[in-house]
């Protein structure tokens, strides 16, 4: 039973536009959410993250927003670079600290086309 | 500086076969984790280590075992290969009081 979950394998969407990706969770002890960046044959890098007490968090071109009621979290890339191509991995724990164990979804494979 | 540097980057093994996967960090971080990485699964928790000396199962232990002698050092031990094991392993470390991962660029391993 994933606690994390990415419905949409994969996202196409054209350079300049915005690409949101979407993630939902089941856990209403996570608190605290993440996003990772994988490019082929590299390992996963920090992105963006956000607290439950928070529904907004931006940086630069990525915003993220979570909507705790409806357990759902979303990132928002605007406008969308060809670098941005990549594997997102939705993350989720219990707790700021990283003695919480953080669960991964499947990930959201983004292209970026001209 | 290195961060996390994985030990070997592919290898194929033959079912039964035994090896160690190695997992050295340069960020005198305490936590370290080792991930398995398969199609539609995501990343998933093998074993992890809070500290020098102590190590902790995760969500898929079974098959797998760890030690962690050295602060700096994660060592993923595979006793008998089996094709399921097939994937490719992610190991990463981080503080103790800071969110986020450092990630390795993970190990291929192939049972056949």
């Amino acid at each position: 039973d994933q606690q994390v979950k990415q419905n949409s394998p994969s996202l196409s969407v054209q350079e300049g536009r915005i690409s949101i990706l979407n993630c939902d969770y089941t856990n209403s002890m996570f608190d605290y959410f993440l996003w990772y960046k994988k490019y082929p044959a590299e390992g996963p890098t920090f992105l963006i993250s956000i607290s439950s007490i928070k529904d907004k968090n931006e940086d630069g071109r990525f915003t993220v927003f979570l909507n705790k009621s409806a357990k759902h979290l979303s990132l928002h890339i605007v406008p969308s670079q060809p670098g941005d191509s990549a594997v997102y991995f939705c993350a989720a724990s219990e707790g700021y600290s990283s003695a919480s164990k953080i669960i991964f979804g499947s990930g959201t494979r983004l292209s970026i086309r001209p | 500086n290195a961060g996390v540097t994985q030990t070997p980057k592919f290898r194929v093994l033959k079912t039964g076969q035994s090896m160690t996967l190695l997992c050295a960090q340069d960020m005198n971080h305490e936590y370290m984790y080792w991930y398995r990485q398969d199609p539609g699964m995501g990343l998933r928790l093998i074993h992890y280590s809070v500290g020098e000396g102590t190590t902790a199962k995760g969500e898929v232990p079974d098959g797998y075992n760890v030690s962690r002698l050295k602060k700096q050092n994660f060592l993923l031990g595979l006793e008998s290969a089996a094709p399921s094991q097939t994937s490719v392993y992610f190991c990463a470390s981080s503080y103790h009081d800071k969110p986020g991962y450092t990630f390795g660029s993970g190990t291929r391993l192939t049972v056949v």
